[in-house]
């Protein structure tokens, strides 16, 4: 029962540089939410969707990009990698309001 | 504006002693009501949600929350504390009009022996 993976756990980017964030869900879920989280700050709201090919901002969106071609995945893209970047970024996946599935993160340093 | 405040950033309690963790909300109708718990370098798990129906809720880990709608404020409590229950505690609220779930900016607790 694998529930919301996302990969890699960790990465090393340098300023400039792009990547994209993975996040996969095999429970159906038609929600799914991107955010990070930095020490003392919760977790803030990047980006969600709530069906295959409808996304949203939320409240730190500036710097990233999000597509929902599936059901089941939904990618994060950073574009021009910035040190603000330097996060710990967590996907989340839920039936329309209810119980939110995470997870474990991923730890993405840019220098 | 929307926004889910955690007033205390940081609360110290002896193991055995009762506790209290605060959470207030600001939106203009009600919405789903969670609250999880964080232990270091994991993800983030339920302890309890209210969606309707009875304020008090029960939650896992012997955790119960209640719903004051005059107040907007969804505290978490447990009535004695295990030094396991060290962890960050984050209040989240669903905003229903918006689909969107937003976070307050968390609670961690430190137990002392």
């Amino acid at each position: 029962n694998a529930g919301v993976t996302q990969t890699p756990k960790f990465r090393i980017l340098k300023i400039g540089q792009s990547m994209t964030l993975q996040c996969t869900q095999d429970m159906n879920h038609n929600y799914m939410y991107w955010y990070r989280q930095d020490p003392g700050m919760g977790l803030k709201l990047i980006y969600y969707s709530v069906g295959a090919g409808i996304t949203d901002k939320g409240e730190v969106p500036n710097g990233y990009n999000v597509s929902r071609s599936t059901t089941e995945d939904f990618p994060l893209r950073l574009e021009l990698a910035a040190p603000s970047q330097t996060s710990v970024y967590f996907c989340a996946s839920s039936y329309s309001g209810d119980e939110a599935f995470f997870g474990q993160g991923t730890r993405l340093t840019v220098v | 504006a929307q926004s889910v405040t955690q007033p205390d950033i940081h609360i110290t309690v002896s193991e055995g002693a009762s506790l209290e963790l605060r959470c207030n909300y600001s939106y203009g109708a009600t919405p789903y009501l969670f609250w999880y718990v964080q232990s270091p370098g994991q993800g983030l798990q339920l302890l309890l949600k209210y969606f309707s129906g009875d304020t008090l809720v029960q939650g896992i880990k012997g955790f119960e929350a209640e719903f004051k709608r005059s107040q907007s404020s969804f505290n978490l409590r447990k009535p004695s504390v295990h030094w396991s229950d060290a962890a960050e505690y984050f209040c989240a609220v669903f905003m229903n009009r918006d689909d969107k779930i937003i976070f307050g900016k968390g609670t961690r607790l430190h137990i002392l022996p």
